[in-house]
């Protein structure tokens, strides 16, 4: 089946600091990605829409310049949350929507972030 | 606004029996619904897909069902083992945008 990674898997950085998560497809093109977050024992809640070669899509409530969003290939997106503060701790977790005929959302195993 | 409700939050059961998550959602229209797996700390694994146009989805010793009009489905475990231990969630895609809304899971133990 299809896979999509992320990298890293777990950090942990100063408030204040900014970090760079990654999402790769490894075996297919993904013209868009989408970005969740997931509070301890909460839903996954989509945070933005990347498309590749475009803007990304935020949803509501979801600041753009704090969570900087890059899809510059068909195969990589990049969410960066820049000044990161201890709220921003959390699970993020991404997927990749298959641009092939079976339009199906394939998501990678998540990155834990914590804010000291 | 689209809300996922899954009910229960919690389920424990004794190894082989078999058991029924329950989820309803808010907005009919929808264009398909998803049940997921996760481990902890770990990502998704797709379990089953529904069209919206679909009653019903089978893989294994699982059975999806969609009723659509009333806004439920419900996802049927036959002879659970241990390993099948994980929260599951359900997720519905909006049409169109194919937005994924989440439910905030059932916790699933299968006791040996």
């Amino acid at each position: 089946g299809a896979v999509v990674s992320q990298h890293p898997s777990r950090v942990i950085c100063k408030s204040g600091t900014s970090v760079k998560i990654e999402c790769r497809s490894l075996d297919f093109q993904a013209t868009t990605m989408f970005w969740y977050r997931q509070f301890p024992k909460q839903s996954l809640m989509l945070m933005a829409t990347s498309n590749e070669g475009s803007k990304a899509t935020y949803e509501q409530g979801v600041e753009k310049d704090k969570f900087l969003i890059n899809h510059a290939s068909l195969t990589l997106s990049t969410l960066t949350v820049t000044s990161a503060h201890p709220e921003d701790s959390s699970f993020y977790i991404c997927s990749a929507r298959d641009s092939g005929v079976r339009q199906t959302q394939y998501f990678g195993p998540g990155t834990r972030l914590l804010v000291l | 606004k689209q809300e996922v409700t899954q009910i229960p939050a919690a389920l424990s059961v004794p190894e082989g029996e078999n058991l029924v998550l329950n989820c309803s959602f808010t907005d009919s229209a929808i264009y398909n619904l998803q049940w997921f797996r996760q481990d902890p700390g770990k990502g998704l694994t797709s379990l089953l897909l529904i069209q919206s146009s679909q009653r019903e989805q089978t893989s294994g010793r699982l059975n999806a069902s969609l009723d659509k009009s009333s806004g439920r489905s419900t996802l049927y475990i036959a002879a659970s083992q241990p390993g099948d231990s994980a929260t599951y969630l359900c997720a519905v895609g909006q049409g169109g945008s194919e937005k994924l809304v989440f439910g905030k899971g059932t916790k699933l133990t299968v006791n040996p």
